[in-house]
């Protein structure tokens, strides 16, 4: 099975740069997602890192290291907007590849 | 394109009574599933499905059926509700195969507010 691990809250001001990490366990695994959640909305897909490395959108990236167990989401020039929970997620090497989910972060910016 | 869309929004059951909740893609995804979200626990998986007639289960799949007779759509039953289930309940959908890393994201639905009283 997989276990992946967030830190379950996260501040830092607005204009800031952020990382949220996440380690995680797992027996193998296609890649790691990140997903954005506002007020118990609806997740909305912000990155995927197939490949150890960094993947850039905007003002978001994503780290990968397969070696390390770990990844993290960078959010550069923080907004009021970006205040939400932040989950990572691992896509499992199976039939589809279910996704599974980390607990999830919960960032505050302030102004 | 309307892409997932849950019904109902919100929904109160009594203890032992039985509902469907409705989830249909109009982006003729091959992967849907389910997840329920609850305070502190993230978003746990129910089922999931990789394309009509195949159903598989998750982390958390006791109380729960779940049907794919169409791509279109994947109705998740409670077959006798339980307080235990007071939960917020997620759809999401994919498609299988991607062509960038950005493919691979899954779309959700708006969600449905469960109170088992």
């Amino acid at each position: 099975g997989q276990s992946l691990e967030q830190p379950s809250e996260v501040t830092a001001v607005e204009g800031a740069i952020v990382q949220i990490n996440c380690t995680y366990q797992t027996s193998g695994f296609y890649g790691l997602s990140w997903y954005q959640q506002h007020d118990g909305g609806a997740p909305t897909f912000l990155s995927y890192n197939g490949l150890d490395g960094l993947e850039e959108t905007g003002r978001f990236s994503s780290f990968l290291s397969r070696s390390d167990s770990y990844g993290y989401l960078l959010l550069q020039e923080l907004q009021m907007k970006d205040s939400a929970s932040y989950f990572c997620a691992v896509r499992e090497h199976n039939q589809g590849g279910k996704l599974i989910f980390g607990q999830g972060t919960e960032l505050s910016v302030k102004p | 394109n309307a892409g997932v869309t849950q019904t109902p929004k919100f929904q109160v059951l009594k203890t032992g009574q039985s509902m469907t909740l409705q989830c249909a893609q109009d982006m003729n995804h091959e992967y849907m599933s389910w997840y329920r979200q609850d305070p502190g626990m993230g978003l746990r998986l129910i089922h999931y499905s990789v394309g009509a007639g195949i159903t598989d289960q998750g982390e958390v799949p006791n109380g729960y059926n779940v049907s794919r007779s169409t791509t279109e759509d994947f109705p998740l039953r409670l077959l006798s509700a339980a307080p235990s289930q007071t939960s917020v309940y997620f759809c999401a959908s994919r498609a299988l195969r991607g062509q960038g890393n950005s493919d691979y994201g899954y779309t959700f639905g708006s969600g449905t507010r469960l109170t088992v009283v």
